[in-house]
């Protein structure tokens, strides 16, 4: 059965900071890998979404990157900004999910 | 606007009532999803549906049920069967069932024993 892990449970960084979140999964044989931001109270926002075949994918200050050799996804979010605090998950499939890292930005 | 709604936002049940919450995607999606999200936990599969008319069990569906008539349409009811069903309910949906297709959100619904 798949495990999630996000490492770490919560992070807290000075604005303009770049930053590394961590998603290990255990079972190696997924198709794509999704990440997520949750805003407290509210449903999850899609991120980013890395296809098997890729090894990196982009959108602005985000850029993911998936290892399914050794089951890791790391999400690295470059000069992190207030506006970026919120929950980030992961789920190397749809049907599971991390407990996610909370990320505060302070100004 | 395309997406996902879920309503209503806020539910209040009381022991022993089913209560029914709505999940209406018109991005014309053939999978819905139902999970559930315990404070500082992930989220739980309840259940999902790949196609109208068909649906399975998650890893925590006892307690809950689920009808698929409709596309765009994919409601989950809480049976007074499910002890600890105050939490926050999330409905999700894909283009399909496959593992290559990206999942989107509706904003939750929050249920409350009372």
């Amino acid at each position: 059965k798949q495990e999630v892990t996000q490492i770490p449970a919560a992070l807290s960084v000075p604005e303009g900071e770049n930053l590394v979140l961590n998603c290990s999964f255990t079972d190696s044989a997924i198709y794509n890998l999704q990440w997520f931001r949750q805003d407290p109270g509210k449903g999850l926002t899609s991120l980013l979404l890395i296809q098997s075949s890729q090894r990196e994918q982009t959108s602005g200050r985000l850029n993911a990157s998936l290892d399914k050799s050794s089951g890791r996804s790391t999400l690295y979010i470059a000069a992190s900004q207030p506006g970026d605090s919120a929950t980030y998950l992961c789920a190397p499939e749809k049907l599971v999910f991390g407990k996610g890292t909370k990320l505060t930005v302070n100004p | 606007d395309g997406g996902i709604t879920q309503s209503p936002k806020y539910l209040f049940r009381k022991e022993g009532q089913n209560v029914t919450l709505s999940c209406e995607q018109n991005l014309n999606h053939d999978a819905m999803y139902w999970y559930r999200q315990d404070p500082g936990q992930g989220l739980r599969l309840i259940y999902y549906s790949q196609i109208v008319n068909d649906f399975q069990k998650g890893d925590i569906a006892e307690g809950y049920s689920v009808s698929r008539e409709k596309k765009e349409s994919f409601p989950l009811t809480v049976t007074s069967a499910q002890k600890n069903p105050t939490a926050f309910y999330l409905c999700a949906s894909s283009i399909g069932g496959g593992p290559n297709t990206e999942a989107f959100f509706g904003q939750g619904t929050r249920l409350t024993v009372v």
